[in-house]
Parts: C-alpha cells; structure tokens; sequence
C-alpha cells in the first residue's frame, strides 16, 4: 500500500524558513516523480513543485520560484519542501503527490501538513 | 499559465439523478505524445482529493462506472449518471500538459 506522510508544517513569520518532510513507502521511490500540491484556507489547489524520480529535473510554479527548493533522497525514500522566504500568500495545506505519471494527476495523495505565515 | 475554467462553481443534485460539470481550457491540452492530460479530481471536505479520471476518459480503479469522462482539445466533461451521497464534494479538473500544470477553481456538488 502506497503511504506518503507529511511533517514540518507549522506557524512561521513573513520572511522566515521551514522545510517539510515526506515519507514514501510502498513503492519503488525512485521510480517515482514526486510532487507538492498546496490548499490555502477554503480554496482550490495549486501545484507548487515537482521533481523527476531520479532527481534529474525540477519544476516550480512561478509564485515560489527562488523561494522554494524541492529534493528528495531516493536511499531513504524522502521528498523535501524548502521554503524560504515565506509570504503570508504561501498559508496552506502542503500535499505530497505521487503517481506513475504526474501528468496525469497524482494518484497517491498525502494527508498535508499546514504552513501558516503569520506575524 | 493555461486557465482551466470549470462550470457550474455550484451544482445541487437531486439523488439518482444525472450531473454534468463542465472544464475548459485557455489552450489546447493535446501533447506532443499525442496524449491529452486532463484529469478530474474528487474532494470530501477534510480529505485530500482522489483521481477519478485520467487522460479524460479513464477510470481510476475502484471509480465507480457511474463516473465517465469526455472531451477533447480545450473541453471536457465529468457526468455523474446517478447521484448517489458519497459524491458530495468539490471536483477539480486539472491539465498536465503544459506547466505549470494547473486545476479548475472546483465545482460544489451538494445534494437538493
């Protein structure tokens, strides 16, 4: 059974750091592109990132790119989020995806973890 | 960024009967492979979404039937043919082919 879990989420004032954590098991992980869908309160979804299963490549939405960094460690099946440079805008429900083709829309969704930017 | 524009925002559904939302995009979703990565999402509140539907007309496994896609180029369509109460909830349609791969704003699907 696929099973990604999220943490790191939590409260952080405008301009500061956080990084989130996502554990991957079930699958082969380097298999896997894997990527970060976000929520704000009451509102629709937006994809943040994504990276290829080999890492090779990475792609970012225009609102966090420079601020965000995504990676993962395929030898402890781990996804990461950096986020720094935090808005107010980035207050939201951070998803780990999986699937075996993201384009297609990820089949395998984490439970969120929250990011609230607030001073 | 390609606009997806879903309608209706709100759809109440009497039990049994049809539903139908509608997903258009701001530019074509066929690829170079020649695949069209429009898929629909489903939403409980407090739940992350599900995929329904992939490549605009196949079925998740453990979809139910009832589910179908339809479409092509920059529109699309989910039908519910039988509205049962586990399908409250918020549909998201979504392109994959040009990124930022973008979602629909989400269509409310309450019961009458």
């Amino acid at each position: 059974e696929v099973q990604l879990l999220e943490s790191g989420g939590g409260l952080v004032q405008p301009g500061g750091s956080l990084r989130l954590s996502c554990a991957a098991s079930g699958f082969t992980f380097s298999s896997f592109g894997m990527g970060w869908v976000r929520q704000a309160p009451g509102k629709g979804l937006e994809w943040v990132s994504f990276i290829y299963g080999d890492g090779s490549a990475t792609f970012y939405a225009d609102s966090v790119k420079g601020r965000f960094t995504i990676s993962r460690d395929n030898s402890k099946k781990m996804l990461y989020l950096q986020m720094d440079s935090l808005r107010a805008e980035d207050t939201a429900v951070f998803h780990c995806t999986t699937g075996s083709s993201l384009r297609s829309g990820p089949e395998y969704w984490g439970q969120g973890t929250l990011v609230t930017v607030s001073s | 960024d390609v606009v997806m524009t879903q309608s209706p925002l709100s759809l109440p559904v009497t039990l049994g009967q049809p539903a139908s939302i509608s997903c258009r995009s701001s530019q074509s979703l066929v690829n170079s492979d020649r695949n069209t990565y429009l898929s629909w999402f489903h939403q409980r509140p407090g739940q992350s979404p599900r995929r329904l539907i992939y490549k605009v007309t196949e079925r998740d496994s453990g979809v139910p039937d009832r589910f179908s896609g339809s479409g092509s180029g920059t529109d699309f369509t989910l039908k519910i043919s039988r509205v049962e109460a586990e399908d409250v909830g918020v549909y998201y349609c979504m392109q994959g082919t040009h990124w930022p791969w973008t979602f629909g704003q989400g269509t409310k699907v309450e019961i009458k």
